[in-house]
Parts: structure tokens; sequence; C-alpha cells
């Protein structure tokens, strides 16, 4: 079992649609959860993190953590053809970081 | 430099030779780690760097896989006999100290160099 599985996608959503993103973890013990953005043939880069049950906001983008259902999710509001991505979910566990395989995301004009 | 700093950005070699990659994390950063990222595939853990210990070098897949930290900042992957199975991106990324769990301005979020594409013919 992978510490962390996402669904591949892709994701098609339009422009101005909410898109919804969605983590599962396996290990319960994980301390904290990232939200990373890679663009094609980049490197990834962090939008958001969360420690906490419960939801955290930050402009466009919601983070929701259930740590009974081992899971977390990324809500990204007002899509834009700019967000089209790959979206990988991160677990920090005793000092290290666990990837899924990231969620391609493409939003349509 | 401001960022993680990873040459070279490309690599071809051909299947056993040995190569090095190079990582210069970011100033102050204590904790380095070295990711690989095959195509499709998220980061996968290759080692943590705490210092110039190897904390946790439990991702390395074998035995021709080293990577040192002599002076706690710039970092070596170094990897002998390559293999075409080897071919993919070599990611080094670099975190401060972690705050508090609450969300200090320490999150421990990890900042990632350009990555070193490896390609083994």
């Amino acid at each position: 079992q992978k510490e962390v599985e996402q669904n591949s996608g892709p994701l098609s959503v339009p422009e101005g649609a909410i898109a919804s993103l969605n983590c599962t973890y396996s290990d319960r013990g994980s301390q904290s959860f990232f939200w990373y953005r890679q663009y094609s043939g980049k490197s990834p880069e962090l939008i958001m993190f969360i420690y906490s049950n419960g939801d955290k906001e930050d402009g466009r983008f919601t983070a929701q953590l259930n740590k009974a259902s081992q899971y977390v999710s990324l809500l990204i509001r007002d899509s834009q053809p700019s967000d089209s991505a790959t979206y990988l979910c991160a677990v920090y566990n005793f000092n290290k970081f666990y990837f899924g395989s990231g969620t391609k995301l493409n939003v349509k004009p | 430099g401001a960022g993680v700093s990873q040459t070279p950005s490309n690599k071809v070699t051909e299947k056993g030779k040995y190569v090095e990659l190079r990582c210069d994390p970011i100033s102050g950063h204590t904790a380095l780690y070295w990711y690989r990222q095959s195509l499709g595939q998220g980061p996968e853990f290759l080692i943590y760097f705490q210092g110039t210990g190897a904390a946790d070098d439990s991702g390395l897949p074998n035995d021709r896989f080293f990577a040192v930290r002599p002076e706690g900042s710039v970092s070596t992957l170094k990897i002998q006999r390559t293999e075409r199975g080897d071919s993919a991106v070599y990611l080094c990324a670099s975190s401060a100290p972690r705050g508090e769990l609450a969300g200090g301005p320490d999150t421990g979020e990890l900042f990632f160099g350009e990555g070193s594409r490896l390609t083994v013919l």
C-alpha cells in the first residue's frame, strides 16, 4: 500500500468552476500535510499546508483535513487556465515527506 | 542565491558510468532532501540530511547510490555504475527548522531546486 494515494486524473473543469482534488494517506500518525503544484517540466512549488482538522483557506484555495478518515483535499475556486498543472499531495511523517503520484488538472477556457 | 540550486540541469551518460549531481540549498536551511521523480510519478524519497549527517537514507535504492553533505551545506548525490533504470529527474529540496505544528513561521515546507534530469543510454 502506498503511503499517499491520489487519483491520477486528468481532472477537467471549465474556467470559473471549482476543482476538487483528493488525497488519502495510510499512516495515521502523519503530522502535517502539504499541497504542491507542479507545472510540466518544472519543480514542485508549495500551495498550502495544513496541520489541524478542518478547513484552511488562502485566496482561491481551500485545504481540508480529516484525520479520522485520513483524507486531505484541495479546492480551487474560480479555476483559471493557469491552474492547469499536476497537484501533488505530500504527507510529513518522521522527517520524511511522502508524495502521491499527483492529479493532473486541466482547466478549459 | 535565493533558491535551491542544482547542477547539472541535464546529464546524459552511458550505462556503467559514474555521475555526480550537486545541490546547493537555501542558506540557513539545515535539512536537505534528495528525491527522484520518474515520468508520471510523484517524487520518491531517497535520503535526508540534517546538518552534515545522513539522518535517513532508507530511500536509496541500492549501494550504487550514495550522498554526502560534508560541511552541512552543499550536497552531492553520487551514482555508480549507472543503469538505464536510473534515468529520472533528481530533485533536491531544503527546509528550514520546523516550528510549532500550530503553524509558526517555519512550517517545514520543502523548497525544491529545478532538478537534474539524468538520462542513462
